[in-house]
């Protein structure tokens, strides 16, 4: 059971906007603005999406945005297209004892 | 090129030890803090163990804590997991990955990823 929770699947049509969830804690997401998102396409490695929270790396298309809200952190796809379609995990810090925690990853299939 | 290449893994018996090796180039690996996540084929990702820049603190998930040992070798580019004690749950897909802050506690993202090195512990 991993730390920080996400749905396991979710459906978006295409050019739709659609938003990803990621619960966790006040020990975790709660008490820290170190989230971070990732994607992932079947045999690859993860790619980093959103990091502290908001910010993109550079080169990244601002369609992906990413929030926090208490303990909850949602990362926003818009204008949905066939290359966003992949597992998403989100991922925080959680102090000096766990450190790091993922969520269990979300499968967006883009209709 | 920023680049994180991982080797090491095989397939070894339960109880036995392995050692992965990541090697580094196209950054400044001394400035980062450095961490191994592993994903079981099909599975989603868990974060395994990091250290910061310097070595002077490393961080074990609970899973492997007192089984593994993480180091790094600033002089060489080079991050290390030693796995003892291997038990078949440990089998997994272990990715090298970069922070991009050089200490544990600011820790908000991991901007580079190795392609992986498999390990399969089974009798």
């Amino acid at each position: 059971q991993s730390a920080l929770t996400q749905p396991a699947s979710v459906s978006g049509s295409l050019g739709q906007s659609i938003t990803l969830s990621c619960t966790g804690s006040s020990s975790d997401i709660g008490s820290y603005d170190l989230v971070s998102w990732y994607q992932q396409h079947p045999g690859t490695a993860p790619k980093l999406l959103i990091y502290g929270v908001t910010k993109r790396p550079s080169g990244l298309s601002d369609r992906f945005s990413g929030s926090k809200s208490g303990s909850t952190a949602s990362l926003t796809i818009s204008g949905l297209q066939a290359e966003d379609e992949a597992h998403y995990y989100c991922c925080s810090y959680a102090g000096s004892s766990t450190f790091i925690v993922f969520g269990g990853g979300t499968k967006l299939t883009v209709l | 090129e920023v680049q994180l290449v991982e080797s090491g893994g095989g397939l070894v018996q339960p109880g036995r030890s392995l050692r992965l090796s990541c090697e580094a180039s196209g950054f400044s690996f001394d400035n980062h803090a450095m961490h191994w996540v592993r994903q079981v084929p099909g599975k989603g990702l868990e974060w395994v163990s990091g250290v910061t820049w310097n070595s002077g603190i490393m961080g074990y998930a609970d899973s492997v804590k007192g089984r593994f040992t993480i180091s790094r070798d600033n002089a060489k580019n080079s991050l290390y997991l030693q796995m003892n004690s291997l038990r078949i749950e440990d089998t997994a897909l272990y990715y090298c990955v970069k922070d991009m802050k050089p200490i544990l506690r600011l820790a908000d993202g991991f901007d580079i990823w190795g392609q992986g090195t498999m390990v399969t512990v089974s009798s």
